[in-house]
């Protein structure tokens, strides 16, 4: 398969924990990676490989899998992490990127 | 600092090229390791990944576009370049040109380094 699966829409009080969610059979291969899009703005890299968070980017961030999900954690939400939320992977073949759809992120 | 800038029109007619370049600064398209891809959002939309092409020259598309799509790098310009043929309306969006790191493995390190995303419309 080459799809991978997010809900469209996750909301979390300020301070608490949040995990987004990204579903496909190609998981089960290959790492998923994740990014924080905000208005305007170029996504922005958070999590790749098994849970590895590039420089700059806030320990509250950390990921996980099992299986054919894979799963971001925003551990003590602020409110500048409201944004939309993309995984992505490579299909079974390992040669074709592919995107989930985004899960929008509201904190309240 | 790696640093993608993608270049070109903003306005294409129906029927006609898309043509889109991105250049790299700070390092060289010709290392190991990496792929460069480009990725569209429609408006209001999420990530598309139109297609990429590794040092190595190889090249991969989305399916969905690739009777439609050529990706070429020309390292002496250290750039890389995007020509989607026939653009209707469908094909206005945010373009992107990006970088993915791999491990060894061939399983992806993530796309780490986007250029700021070019808006094209596809209008007469």
């Amino acid at each position: 398969s080459s799809e991978l699966t997010q809900d469209p829409a996750v909301s979390v009080a300020l301070g608490q924990t949040v995990r987004i969610t990204c579903q496909g059979d190609s998981l089960r291969s290959y790492y998923a990676s994740w990014y924080q899009q905000k208005p305007g703005q170029a996504p922005v890299l958070v999590i790749y490989g098994k849970n590895n968070r590039p420089s700059g980017i806030p320990d509250r961030f950390s990921g996980s899998s099992s299986g054919n999900t894979a799963s971001l954690t925003i551990t003590g939400a602020q409110a500048e992490d409201e944004a939309d939320y993309y995984c992505n992977s490579r299909d079974s073949s390992g040669n074709l990127v592919v995107f989930g759809g985004g899960t929008k992120l509201t904190v309240l | 600092q790696v640093q993608l800038q993608e270049s070109g029109p903003g306005l294409v007619k129906p029927s006609q090229t898309l043509s889109l370049t991105c250049s790299v600064s700070g390092g060289s398209i010709s290392s190991g390791g990496y792929s460069w891809s480009w990725i569209r959002q429609h408006p209001g939309k999420g990530l598309e990944w139109i297609g990429c092409i590794y040092y190595s020259g190889s090249t991969y598309y989305n399916p969905s576009l690739k009777s439609r799509v050529t990706i070429s790098v020309d390292t002496s310009k250290n750039q890389f370049s995007l020509k989607l043929s026939s653009v209707t309306a469908a094909d206005t969006a945010v373009y992107y040109c990006a970088r993915e790191g791999y491990y060894g493995s061939g399983s992806p390190k993530g796309f780490d380094y986007w250029g700021q995303g070019t808006l094209v419309t596809v209008s007469s």
